[in-house]
């Protein structure tokens, strides 16, 4: 069984960084695929990044509003996925799920509870 | 606004058939297989079809996926108050990466 657990969510301010953190189990994130979806307060699902399979590294895709600003990256030594977060404005406010990806289509067939990010002065 | 569009409500009674739709264009459903998620406040949502109509083991066959061209749809046969929730059609684009519908909030009256 997949499971996927979030942590780092914080309280930050305009232009601050945060580093998400999703450790992963029942399958190895050098070999899979894996993304971020988020959800703002009262919005629906966006997703925000993809890493690929491969060792400590991977194909990267980013959604346009995350662009140059996020990195996803994963340590497969721990077999964790990261997000780290620059210069983070008030619409980056949201629940980060961490996913795991499966098929041909980009189905994302185990999510993890989330992460709570704040984004305030 | 949402890459696919889809209806922001919909509703029936207990044992209905409700369909929700969702509208794409040539560069995401059109060349890429619809998938369908459930979300329920304060969980984490859950793949409900992929590929366009098939099921992860355990989901009920009271749910159903189809797709024409550049749309799809999701359909919930013999309605249950459980049913209540957000459900979000996704799929890869070709320029945009993952896109997702703006979710459609069934109630079950």
């Amino acid at each position: 069984e997949v499971q996927l657990v979030e942590s780092g969510g914080a309280l930050v301010k305009p232009g601050g960084s945060l580093t998400l953190n999703c450790a992963v189990s029942g399958v190895s994130v050098t070999n899979d695929w894996m993304s971020w979806v988020r959800q703002a307060p009262g919005r629906g699902l966006e997703w925000v990044a993809r890493i690929k399979q491969g060792t400590n590294g991977g194909t990267t895709d980013y959604a346009a509003s995350v662009k140059d600003r996020f990195h996803i990256f994963k340590e497969s030594s721990k077999n964790r996925v990261f997000l780290k977060m620059d210069n983070l404005k008030v619409e980056d406010e949201a629940i980060y799920y961490c996913t795991h990806e499966s098929g041909s289509d980009w189905q994302l067939d185990s999510w993890g509870r989330g992460t709570l990010v704040s984004v305030s002065s | 606004q949402s890459v696919l569009t889809q209806p922001p409500s919909a509703s029936g009674t207990p044992g209905q058939r409700v369909t929700i739709s969702c509208s794409g264009s040539r560069s995401n459903i059109g060349s890429h297989g619809v998938n369908w998620y459930q979300h329920l406040p304060g969980t984490a949502p859950k793949l409900l079809i992929f590929g366009n109509s098939e099921r992860p083991a355990g989901v009920p066959d009271r749910f159903s996926g189809s797709k024409s061209g550049t749309s799809a749809s999701l359909a919930i046969s013999g309605l249950q108050s459980a049913d209540e929730a957000d459900y979000y059609c996704a799929t890869w684009d070709d320029s945009l990466g993952g896109v997702f519908g703006g979710g459609t909030k069934l109630t079950v009256l």
